[in-house]
């Protein structure tokens, strides 16, 4: 089973800088994956990235990268140069366990607002 | 190509009342998933089913249930609702295969908005 922490429930940021959201997780497997997933108010959840546990190098998609510390059980987003439309709900969210059915296990979410 | 789709968007319902929820995958997936998401809370999963079969089941009443068609849509049946079932239910499809370990990525609907009141 895993357990996905997010513990800050809302973030403010100035359109056009850096800004880094936490995730912590704890799980006894050897094998997993960690998601990030951003939700706007439509309600849809919009894939951002992903990192597995084996990779060595952080994910990076665009403006997205993930800080990925094994030793700490970390994977924090980082969103670089943000814009208005990055106002959204972010997700972290794990998937792992040797079951037929591995399904998501997702923390809390994160409210971000960017500020012009 | 079309994403994952939901349907119906928004639904009003009472107390006791029966709900089914529809959902099509993106083309070429097999792999269904249902989550339940209430407000301010992360999606719960709820049910993944592959190829018509049940593959996992979340903790959640047997007043839930779903089936996969032939052509790998799905339904989400909720009976005898109560108000704390009122919440965004989101389906996600998915290329994964049960049981093959990899992490493939989920692609998610916009969601069933059910009330009950």
């Amino acid at each position: 089973a895993q357990k996905i922490t997010q513990t800050q429930p809302g973030m403010f940021v100035q359109e056009k800088e850096a800004v880094t959201l936490d995730c912590t997780y704890d799980t006894s497997d050897q094998s997993y994956g960690l998601f990030w997933y951003k939700q706007p108010s439509s309600g849809e959840m919009i894939f951002l990235i992903y990192q597995g546990s084996y990779d060595e190098q952080n994910a990076t998609e665009g403006r997205y990268s993930l800080n990925f510390q094994k030793a700490r059980k970390s994977a924090n987003l980082v969103i670089s140069a943000s814009q208005l439309g990055d106002s959204a709900m972010y997700f972290c969210a794990g998937k792992g366990g040797s079951g037929s059915a591995r399904q998501l296990t997702f923390g809390s979410g994160t409210q971000l607002t960017v500020l012009p | 190509d079309a994403g994952v789709t939901q349907s119906p968007t928004h639904l009003i319902k009472t107390r006791g009342q029966h709900v089914t929820l529809r959902c099509s995958p993106i083309s070429g997936h097999k792999s269904v998933s249902w989550y339940q998401q209430v407000l301010g809370q992360g999606p719960q999963f709820i049910f993944q089913y592959y190829e018509k079969e049940e593959r996992g089941r979340g903790n959640f009443p047997d007043r839930f249930s779903a089936r996969q068609f032939p052509n790998y849509s799905s339904e989400l049946n909720v009976n005898a609702l109560l108000l704390g079932d009122s919440a965004l239910y989101l389906c996600a499809s998915s290329s994964e295969v049960p049981g093959a370990r990899t992490n493939e990525k989920l692609f998610f609907g916009s969601g069933t908005q059910l009330s009950v009141l």
